[in-house]
């Protein structure tokens, strides 16, 4: 079955460090969620990839696709002490399906 | 709206009891998951509804799981005989169409002795 491998599993980092996530899936994505989860928390929905090669940003993170649709990275710039948490991806291999499988995480530690 | 909301939020039992979960969706989503978090196995789809229907359950781990639907604003997820093994953060999440976006809910942490 699909698999979504995603590294590292842990990060910490001074703030005001960059920080890069990386997620790469064993067959071809139809698109690509990335999640949030605060610590005692739970998932929060951040963005949907869909096309090769996109680019997208939401303030200080950067969200890409790769050309293959087979991997994903999250790019977080000058990271802040609220940036704490788990990030997630998911990837689904067939456009509106339903299966989306999670990738183990990587937990962001900042350390002020 | 007031999002996912799931009860209780924490559940200690001990093992062989029967413990259920309750899931209320957002209104007018018709999609309804049941996933499963542990630190080992990250998370796991349990099961998937579409407009009540069980779709998908091949994630239940074995018989001792079951879920229901009976109406498009209530869910229920219920483990007899529970065991330690089930100690997990189980949370329910709907969308509005399948393929869209996850909205969680706040999950209940199980605790089995």
């Amino acid at each position: 079955g699909q698999q979504v491998m995603q590294i590292p599993q842990y990060q910490h980092v001074q703030e005001g460090e960059d920080f890069t996530t990386y997620c790469n899936s064993s067959t071809t994505l139809s698109n690509i969620q990335w999640y949030k989860q605060r610590p005692g928390g739970h998932p929060v929905f951040l963005i949907q990839l869909v096309k090769s090669g996109e680019v997208k940003k939401q303030k200080r993170l950067t969200f890409q696709f790769g050309e293959a649709k087979k991997n994903s990275s999250l790019h977080i710039t000058a990271t802040q002490t609220t940036d704490v948490g788990t990030y997630f991806c998911a990837g689904s291999s067939g456009a509106g399906s339903y299966q989306l499988t999670f990738g183990k995480g990587t937990k962001l530690s900042v350390i002020p | 709206d007031a999002g996912v909301i799931q009860s209780p939020r924490h559940e200690v039992t001990e093992m062989g009891q029967e413990v259920t979960l309750r899931c209320k969706p957002i209104s007018g989503h018709n999609s309804l998951f049941w996933y499963r978090q542990t630190m080992m196995r990250g998370l796991e789809l349990l099961i998937y509804f579409n407009n009540n229907v069980p779709i998908d359950d091949s994630g239940m781990p074995e018989d001792r799981f079951s879920a229901k639907m009976p109406n498009a604003s209530f869910s229920t997820l219920k483990i007899q005989p529970s065991e330690p093994r089930d100690s997990a953060v189980y949370f329910c999440a709907s969308s509005f169409v399948q393929g869209e976006k996850l909205f969680f809910g706040s999950g209940t942490q199980l605790s089995v002795l």
